[in-house]
């Protein structure tokens, strides 16, 4: 079945240590988005990819950096420099710009 | 970032009581999207509308894509335990904006047994 990972689903880090959380999809889509969810605060766009070697910012880049080397991935890297990382993480992935998102689990990342 | 209107942000209901929703924009959207989150769990998409005026059901779900191409709601019948979780709605552009969703606030369904 096709689909979209994310992994790990339950993320601790040492304040100052940067971090990688995982997103691959089997759905053979072109554009990957990274969403970050906070209590109340609905989702925000973090950064998001419509090809292979291309990726945009979205509303909230700062502290964050992502890559999309093949289609099929497309990993957040969350740097030292994220003021408040902690949070729930979220991956999407859609066809074109004409469909809605396929979401993937989610990551708690928790900074201890 | 542009974020659309949702309301209420929270309901409390009884089962079986029927439940009703809408988003409210000030752009006008060609695809209006209505998401069901579980807690811990990524979104789901429970129904899509592509034209104006577009009414879809999905089982007890019923969903309208306004006329001004600038509202929708949401409405479910009959509610049961298993509904509860948050309900996002959210609208696409579409073409040349990159199909980036712009997403309501959420609204939190709570249903008492």
């Amino acid at each position: 079945d096709g689909g979209i990972t994310q992994s790990p689903k339950y993320l601790f880090r040492k304040e100052g240590q940067n971090v990688t959380l995982s997103c691959e999809q089997n759905l053979n889509h072109d554009a990957m988005y990274w969403y970050r969810q906070d209590p109340g605060q609905g989702l925000r766009l973090i950064y998001y990819s419509q090809i292979v070697n291309d990726f945009q910012k979205g509303d909230i880049a700062e502290g964050y950096s992502v890559s999309r080397e093949k289609k099929e991935s497309f990993p957040l890297t969350v740097t030292s420099a994220q003021k408040n990382p902690t949070a729930f993480y979220l991956c999407a992935s859609s066809r074109d710009s004409n469909y809605g998102y396929t979401f993937g689990s989610g990551t708690r990342l928790t900074v201890v | 970032g542009q974020q659309l209107n949702q309301s209420p942000q929270s309901m409390f209901i009884q089962e079986g009581e029927d439940v009703s929703m809408n988003c409210t924009s000030s752009s006008i959207f060609n695809t209006w999207l209505w998401y069901k989150q579980d807690p811990g769990e990524g979104p789901v998409l429970l129904i899509a509308l592509y034209k104006a005026g577009e009414l879809t059901s999905n089982g007890r779900l019923t969903a309208q894509f306004g006329i001004t191409r600038k509202d929708s709601f949401l409405n479910i019948s009959a509610s049961i335990p298993s509904d509860v979780g948050i309900y996002f709605c959210a609208g696409l552009l579409g073409g040349t904006s990159y199909g980036k969703l712009t997403f309501g606030q959420g609204t939190i369904l709570t249903v008492h047994p």
